[in-house]
């Protein structure tokens, strides 16, 4: 496809429940980031990896929370044991190698816990 | 206080007028600064990108930088109603921070 495609669109959690989301980054993309957009703020840095290597896990909040890229191009952004403190738009962004700060971001996936 | 300051409006103007948004900022090292448009429900889209101070010019948008001054604006000539949007402002110096947004909406 021609942008950054994330599944599902929207998901709904009991609280305990473990979710996968997924994020297909633009083809040829060796950066992908992952975000936490709570509602009326930002963007919030969760994971960064360049190829199959995670080189920035710092701001994922705790760790319930683990994201892998094993072939260098899909990602799984992993939570367990949701929390309604989990509940926000997860953004997926994938970028040129250089410079990372051209980001192309997905259309999210809702995470509602309750 | 937060690194990157941004007014989350909602800023509400008449189609034509001039629309200014802005940021302030803490970190000096920050060298890269995106102006970001985000639709409901939908992921942000890059506007404008500058590097270190100055001005940029993009059709009816101008990116302004003024690192003295750590501010940063985003001008909109002939708005819009397809410009009713999120802004976000945002900022690097290797790890990117973003504003919380401004709500913007052009009323026709």
């Amino acid at each position: 496809g021609a942008g950054v495609s994330q599944s599902p669109r929207y998901k709904v959690a009991k609280r305990g429940q473990d979710v996968a989301l997924r994020c297909d980054p633009i083809s040829g993309h060796v950066s992908l980031f992952w975000y936490q957009q709570a509602l009326g703020q930002g963007p919030e840095f969760l994971t960064y990896f360049q190829n199959e290597a995670q080189l920035d896990k710092s701001g994922l909040p705790s760790d319930r929370f683990f994201a892998e890229r094993p072939e260098g191009s899909v990602s799984t952004l992993k939570i367990q044991r949701t929390q309604q403190e989990d509940s926000a738009v997860y953004l997926c962004a994938s970028s040129p190698q250089s410079p990372n700060e051209k980001l192309f971001f997905g259309s999210g996936t809702q995470l509602s816990v309750l | 206080q937060k690194e990157v300051e941004q007014d989350p409006g909602p800023l509400s103007v008449p189609e034509g007028a001039i629309v200014s948004l802005n940021c302030t900022y803490s970190n000096s090292a920050f060298q890269y600064f995106m102006w970001y448009r985000q639709y409901s429900r939908k992921g942000p889209e890059l506007l404008m990108y500058t590097y270190s101070s100055g001005n940029k010019e993009d059709g009816r948008f101008t990116a302004q930088v003024d690192k003295s001054s750590k501010y940063i604006s985003l001008f909109i000539r002939d708005s819009q109603p397809s410009d009713s949007a999120t802004y976000l402002c945002a900022m690097s110096d290797g790890d990117m921070r973003f504003g919380a947004g401004t709500r913007l909406t052009v009323k026709p």
